[in-house]
């Protein structure tokens, strides 16, 4: 089944060790989104790609970074974890403007 | 700019009974509206989707969503509801302002979470 699928489930990182999240997709969407979603709150855009073209958020820190080497997959790389950075954080693609989303299972990040 | 609210944070509920969440929105010219549910540890999926035509939308496990111009609002509702709808429930926006490129960035509502008691 066509799907979005990001690794690992759980990822356990300690304070200021760089780490990286996957996102992989074999939908051939255009877009490609991270969401950072924190306990009880609403999912917040980070970034997103569109094809090669990368959008940051205007309020996404500079510790988070993303990289989209080909249409299959987006990496999020947080470079140096503070424990605010907790967090569930999801991947979705997208065809375009009003389809909606689908969305990947989640990378539940813990900084210990 | 666009934004979503969500009126009521918890809803708890019998089973069997009817429920709505309640969403209201503001947004610009051209507007999508969404519900996702999301289990425990999982991600979002997608419930239903208003883009353009009937305003009155079903998912295929008994929710429907009603597009409301006037009020700016999309409520989600089902008249019996089952354990296993137990969930948190979020409505969301999407859109163009006037001669921009959004790509579909969806705003998200801070989330209703329905629990449902036997």
């Amino acid at each position: 089944d066509a799907m979005v699928i990001q690794n690992p489930r759980y990822q356990v990182t300690q304070f200021g060790k760089p780490v990286t999240l996957s996102c992989s997709q074999t939908l051939n969407h255009n877009v490609m989104y991270w969401y950072q979603q924190k306990s009880s709150q609403a999912p917040k855009l980070l970034f997103h790609y569109y094809d090669k073209d990368f959008n940051n958020e205007a309020d996404t820190p500079d510790n988070f970074q993303s990289r989209r080497p080909n249409t299959s997959f987006c990496f999020l790389d947080i470079r140096s974890p503070g424990l605010g950075d907790a967090a569930m954080y999801l991947c979705a693609t997208s065809i375009g403007l009003g389809y909606g989303y689908t969305f990947g299972s989640g990378t539940r990040l813990t900084v210990v | 700019a666009q934004s979503v609210t969500q009126l009521d944070s918890q809803v708890p509920v019998f089973e069997e009974a009817p429920v709505e969440l309640r969403c209201n929105y503001s947004s610009s010219v051209s507007v999508y509206l969404f519900w996702y549910v999301q289990y425990p540890n999982q991600g979002l999926q997608l419930l239903l989707k208003y883009l353009s035509g009937s305003t009155l939308v079903e998912s295929i496990n008994g929710f429907e969503a009603e597009f409301n111009k006037s009020q700016t609002s999309f409520h989600l509702r089902k008249p019996s509801v089952h354990i296993s709808d137990t969930a948190e429930y979020f409505c969301a926006v999407s859109g163009t302002n006037a001669g921009g490129t959004s790509y579909g960035k969806l705003t998200f509502g801070q989330g209703t979470i329905l629990t449902v008691h036997p």
